[in-house]
């Protein structure tokens, strides 16, 4: 069974100060998803990682994935208060795409 | 572009009541999904359609769930009869490919008393 676990689950942080989020997963996967949620609102897609070494940028934001370790970081560079949101990474299945989930990070950036 | 809506955005039933949530995905996005997270826990995978068929349901909690995608385009979750337990927030999601991004609808809210 995959199971996908992030750390921290929750992050109080200053405003400019730099952190990593991480997300483990099980089982092989080539393909991770950051999502990022308001409370309250929808789910929003960040990042699409689909290869081993896949690195996108953001903004403040960038993801990595590291297929053979089989994780994924999300580092927030110079942190903003708008950034404060619940973070989630999810892993898809293989071949039935279903999309596994972290429990999701909750960060909050003070001014 | 029309994002994904859901309908109701919250819902306050009874145990034994019925409930019907609705989904609408993006226009031409033949991957349907449905989400459920419960207090403090995780987001679960319920099901997925690709265009009208059942792809894969395997995150169905119970016979109590019944999902439908009637044409191959809007979507309802129905709970009968609902239990405590069914409480939480659920979410829709569609996609245009596989392996693209899913895109949520803002949830349900459901709350069974």
């Amino acid at each position: 069974e995959l199971k996908v676990e992030q750390n921290p689950l929750f992050l109080s942080m200053q405003e400019g100060k730099n952190y990593t989020i991480y997300c483990n997963y099980s089982t092989t996967s080539d393909r991770l998803y950051w999502y990022r949620q308001d409370p309250g609102k929808s789910l929003e897609s960040l990042f699409v990682l689909l290869s081993n070494g896949a690195v996108k940028q953001e903004g403040r934001l960038m993801a990595s994935l590291d297929t053979k370790a089989r994780l994924s970081t999300l580092h927030i560079t110079a942190a903003v208060h708008d950034l404060s949101a619940t973070y989630f990474c999810a892993v898809d299945m293989g071949s039935n795409y279903q999309l596994i989930w972290g429990a999701g990070t909750k960060l909050i950036i003070k001014p | 572009e029309a994002g994904v809506t859901q309908f109701p955005s919250h819902s306050v039933i009874e145990k034994g009541q019925t409930v019907t949530l609705r989904c609408d995905p993006i226009s031409g996005h033949d991957n349907l999904y449905w989400y459920r997270r419960v207090m403090g826990k995780e987001i679960k995978f319920l099901l997925h359609f690709v265009k009208e068929s059942k792809q894969d349901e395997s995150g169905m909690p119970n016979n109590r769930f019944l999902a439908e995608r009637t044409g191959g385009t809007y979507s309802t979750l129905k709970v009968q009869p609902a239990e405590l337990e069914d409480s939480g927030v659920y979410f829709c999601a569609s996609s245009q490919g596989l392996q693209g991004a899913q895109h949520f609808g803002d949830g349900t809210r459901l709350s069974i008393l």
